[in-house]
């Protein structure tokens, strides 16, 4: 099992939609989870951050983080075209001195 | 508040040649880590330091070395460059461990 895993995607919505990103990871110790938004050519931007289960909600965003399941998910509500870009989600593993470990990314799509 | 600050942009460099990439923090934030992104291989860890130590450490050969400074401004540092050694080359500080980072623009290395 790869340290974090998402889907590559590209996943497709129209705008005004939910888009749904999902992470699974593999270190049962991690305590702190992270999504970035990525723009093509741009560096990552932090868009939230998660440390207890359950749901945290920022705006048209909302992160969920079930432990027990190794699973944390990104909802974007009423996407709009520019919102896509690559998502990516990243995890401190405690089995490897708290090293942010990220996964490969989630091409979103939203289509006007 | 200043972001972070990574210089220069853009790099281009024959192979066998060595390079220095520099990384300037948002202030207060005390740990520095690089990333090298490739399409292929997506975000690789290389080093995170934090007060001038090396607290963890990717999977890159020697080539790679890295240091901080007492003001936390750190260096990267590519020796003997080798044409896979293009990528975006990526800094991310954070106040500490489990905190979000925080990315800079990265620096394009083209290796010739």
């Amino acid at each position: 099992q790869k340290e974090v895993e998402q889907n590559s995607g590209p996943l497709s919505v129209p705008e005004g939609a939910i888009a749904s990103l999902n992470c699974t990871y593999s270190d049962r110790g991690s305590q702190s989870f992270f999504w970035y938004r990525q723009y093509s050519g741009k560096s990552p931007e932090l868009i939230m951050s998660i440390y207890s289960n359950g749901d945290k909600e920022d705006g048209r965003f909302t992160a969920q983080l079930n432990k027990a399941s190794q699973y944390v998910s990104l909802l974007i509500r009423d996407s709009q075209p520019s919102d896509s870009a690559t998502y990516l989600c990243a995890v401190n593993m405690r089995e490897y001195g708290n090293k942010l470990v990220f996964g490969a990314g989630t091409i979103l799509r939203v289509k006007s | 508040k200043a972001g972070v600050t990574q210089t220069p942009r853009y790099l281009i460099k024959t192979r066998g040649q060595q390079v220095t990439l520099s990384c300037s923090p948002i202030s207060g934030h005390r740990s520095v880590s690089w990333y090298q992104q490739t399409p292929g291989q997506g975000l690789q860890f290389l080093f995170e330091y934090f007060s001038e130590t090396q607290r963890n450490k990717g999977n890159f050969p020697g080539r790679f070395s890295g240091r901080q400074f007492s003001n936390s401004r750190s260096e990267m540092n590519v020796s003997t460059l080798e044409l896979g050694d293009s990528a975006l080359y990526l800094c991310a500080s954070s106040r500490d461990l489990n905190q979000p980072q925080h990315f800079g623009d990265g620096t394009r290395l083209s290796i010739l």
